[in-house]
């Protein structure tokens, strides 16, 4: 069993659309993340959760919108897709906040047209 | 705020031969120090960890990395590389705070190639 899941892999939408990407661990974890792979591969934070609720949310447009349904879920929602909005990303978890492992899903590739 | 260079952007080596793989990281206090594979196309893997006690930590892949505080190093090297190794490398610093999910910082990455 995959340890985090995230669906869909791959993601090809026009430009305007809304999209979303699911993700789920299935270790039990307390905290999980989102984060984003640009063209570059430079990797930064995007938002966490711990236990349902928001921690981090860094500079990301508000079409970005993390909903948490319960501790081992984190779905990203993007309004109003734009062509920079392409990228990698990556859903993770973490058994808590105080210094654990991250553990990585692998990916989802999004390409706005 | 804590912060990961990875000085080296791009490093080819042959097969069979030494690696090393440079990080230098900022940060006030004692780190978590993570070095994480990215092959073509694929999710990131966790090769091994530093949280605290022996400075030389052992991972997988026959990977290991040395944390040295004085220079604020923590670079990963293997002793024989396979062609299989040709990947992205991401060195990773964590800052994690009571009551809060601080996540990591990454550096910017090293891409490896391998010759025969």
């Amino acid at each position: 069993d995959t340890a985090v899941s995230q669906t869909p892999k791959y993601l090809v939408t026009q430009m305007g659309n809304d999209k979303s990407i699911k993700c789920e661990q299935n270790l039990g974890h307390d905290t999980m993340y989102w984060y984003k792979q640009d063209s570059k591969k430079f990797l930064k934070i995007m938002f966490s959760y711990n236990n349902k609720e928001l921690i981090i949310n860094e500079t990301v447009p508000n079409r970005f919108s993390p909903k948490s349904p319960d501790k081992a879920h984190l779905n990203l929602h993007i309004n109003s897709l734009e062509l920079g909005d392409s990228a990698v990303y990556f859903c993770a978890s973490s058994q808590d906040s105080s210094g654990n492992t991250i553990y990585f899903g692998e990916g989802s590739w999004l390409t706005v047209v | 705020a804590q912060s990961v260079t990875q000085p080296d952007i791009h490093i080819t080596v042959s097969e069979g031969a030494s690696l090393e793989l440079r990080c230098n990281y900022s940060y006030g206090a004692t780190p978590y120090l993570f070095w994480y594979v990215q092959s073509p196309g694929q999710g990131l893997q966790l090769l091994l960890k530093y949280f605290s006690g022996d400075t030389l930590v052992q991972g997988i892949k026959g990977f290991e990395a040395e944390f040295k505080r004085s220079q604020s190093s923590f670079n990963l090297r293997k002793p024989s590389v396979h062609w299989s190794d040709a990947a992205e490398y991401f060195c990773a610093v964590g800052a994690y705070s009571g009551g809060g999910a601080d996540g990591l910082t990454f550096g910017k990455g090293t891409h490896l190639i391998i010759q025969p």
